[in-house]
């Protein structure tokens, strides 16, 4: 069955501290992985998007990585701002023409001052 | 326009009655896709369309749901006989073409309340 499990479910920390967030997948064949931001009330934003062979990739604070054989990516958060408070939702293209996106339910990541 | 534009942005309906979500992409994208997103969690993956043919629609959640895109440009999620339990944001997204590489854009959404 595809999934995506994301973990935690949800995070605190303070402001300046670093995080890393989880997602977890079974989507086969696999095509590609991104992490999107959403803040509150609004749609979600593409951070990074990653395919088989590439292992990290970063943008700016936002570092994510990926490991195709054990089927694990983490989105690595650095020196947290309060506008980093938002949900992180890993998303899976599972490969060809059955073009299925599969959705995490997210981390929720509040910062706090 | 500058981005994925939703209409209505809330809408408040009775059990039963029948509703229309209207979608307008970003001129030019040739696939759309609608979700639905309940408090909390990440999208939930309806049903899409390639220019005016819906390619997938396995995540419609039974028969009263339906969505077209006629002239491969806005596209309508219809929910027919509406029930309490269809109170969701319904969000929707294009991409510039069918690869399954391209980003997609997401919409402010439709706040869907059922009472």
């Amino acid at each position: 069955k595809n999934q995506v499990e994301q973990s935690p479910q949800s995070l605190i920390i303070l402001e300046g501290k670093n995080c890393t967030l989880q997602c977890n997948y079974t989507v086969s064949p696999f095509s590609n992985l991104r992490w999107y931001k959403q803040d509150t009330g609004r749609g979600p934003v593409s951070l990074t998007i990653m395919t088989f062979s590439e292992n990290t990739k970063s943008n700016g604070r936002y570092t994510a990585t990926l490991d195709a054989d054990t089927k694990q990516s983490s989105l690595h958060i650095t020196a947290s701002q309060l506008s980093d408070s938002a949900s992180y939702i890993c998303v899976v293209n599972k490969l060809g023409r059955d073009d299925k996106i599969i959705f995490g339910k997210g981390t929720r990541l509040h910062i706090l001052p | 326009g500058a981005g994925v534009s939703q209409s209505p942005r809330y809408k408040v309906t009775k059990r039963g009655q029948d509703v229309a979500l209207r979608c307008d992409p970003i001129s030019g994208h040739v696939s759309l896709y609608w979700y639905r997103q309940a408090l909390g969690q990440g999208p939930e993956f309806l049903t899409y369309f390639n220019y005016e043919a819906q390619q997938d629609k396995s995540g419609l959640p039974n028969d009263r749901f339906s969505a077209e895109r006629p002239e491969g440009s806005i596209s309508t999620l219809t929910i027919q006989r509406t029930e309490q339990r269809d109170s969701a944001m319904y969000r929707c997204a294009s991409s510039r073409s069918t690869s399954e590489y391209n980003e997609q854009f997401f919409g402010p959404g439709t706040r869907l309340t059922v009472l």
